[in-house]
């Protein structure tokens, strides 16, 4: 079990919007950074979302993050045949003093 | 260019042991800290380690005492010492750069089987 839960699959059509849900603790999510990351089969995880709501350089807008006490959410807009993957939250745990991950939501564009 | 590259993977027998090395370039290395995250085939992310730029480090329960990660600055080089491996420690190994609330980049990984 992972201590992020996410659910396991999320869907929507093309142009339609979908969040992806990520909840945690006190010792993780309500006071670490949450940061998201998507992973296409065969090829290396790559950073969305860091400090809970901040895109690196290269992303496009269409993917946002925010956060509200022990829970985070990843939302994607305008959505592409391409953003079919796994998407993972992850966060450090105060606790673990360990970095822990969501078990991954799997994404289909219908 | 950040890049990462993992070496070190390959078949290993219940027990037995294998040095994973990461190396990094197009960045200052001995600035950042450095984690290995695994993924099983078919499974989730599964972080398990992480050094500092002080040289702390940290570990998943599920290595803690088996496995030993370090770091040599002037070979921009970071390494994961991996003992009395287990079958459920197959999976590919990334190396990953840690910034501010995240992990900005990754190696396409090394994969470690571990099988008799």
């Amino acid at each position: 079990q992972s201590v992020l839960t996410q659910p396991p699959s999320v869907s929507a059509a093309p142009g339609q919007r979908v969040t992806i849900s990520c909840s945690g603790s006190s010792a993780n999510i309500g006071s670490e950074y949450v940061s998201w990351y998507q992973k296409l089969p065969g090829i290396a995880p790559k950073l969305l979302i860091c400090e809970d709501n901040k895109r690196p350089s290269g992303i496009p807008d269409r993917f946002s993050g925010s956060k509200s006490g022990t829970s985070a959410t990843l939302g994607i807009t305008g959505l592409q045949t391409g953003d079919e993957a796994d998407y993972y939250c992850g966060a450090w745990d105060r606790s673990l003093s360990a970095g822990v991950f969501g078990g991954g939501t799997k994404l289909t564009v219908l | 260019e950040v890049q990462l590259v993992e070496s070190g993977g390959g078949l290993v027998q219940p027990g037995g042991s294998l040095r994973l090395s990461c190396a990094a370039s197009g960045f200052t290395f001995s600035t950042y800290d450095m984690h290995w995250v695994r993924q099983v085939t078919g499974k989730g992310l599964e972080w398990v380690s992480v050094i500092n730029t002080a040289g702390d480090t940290y570990y998943a329960d599920s290595v803690k005492g088996r496995f030993t990660i370090s770091r040599e600055n002037a070979k921009n080089s970071l390494y994961l010492q991996m003992n009395a491996l287990r079958a459920d420690d197959t999976a590919v190994y990334h190396c990953t750069r840690g910034v501010t609330g995240g992990l900005d980049s990754w190696g396409q990984g090394t994969v470690v089987t571990v099988s008799s």
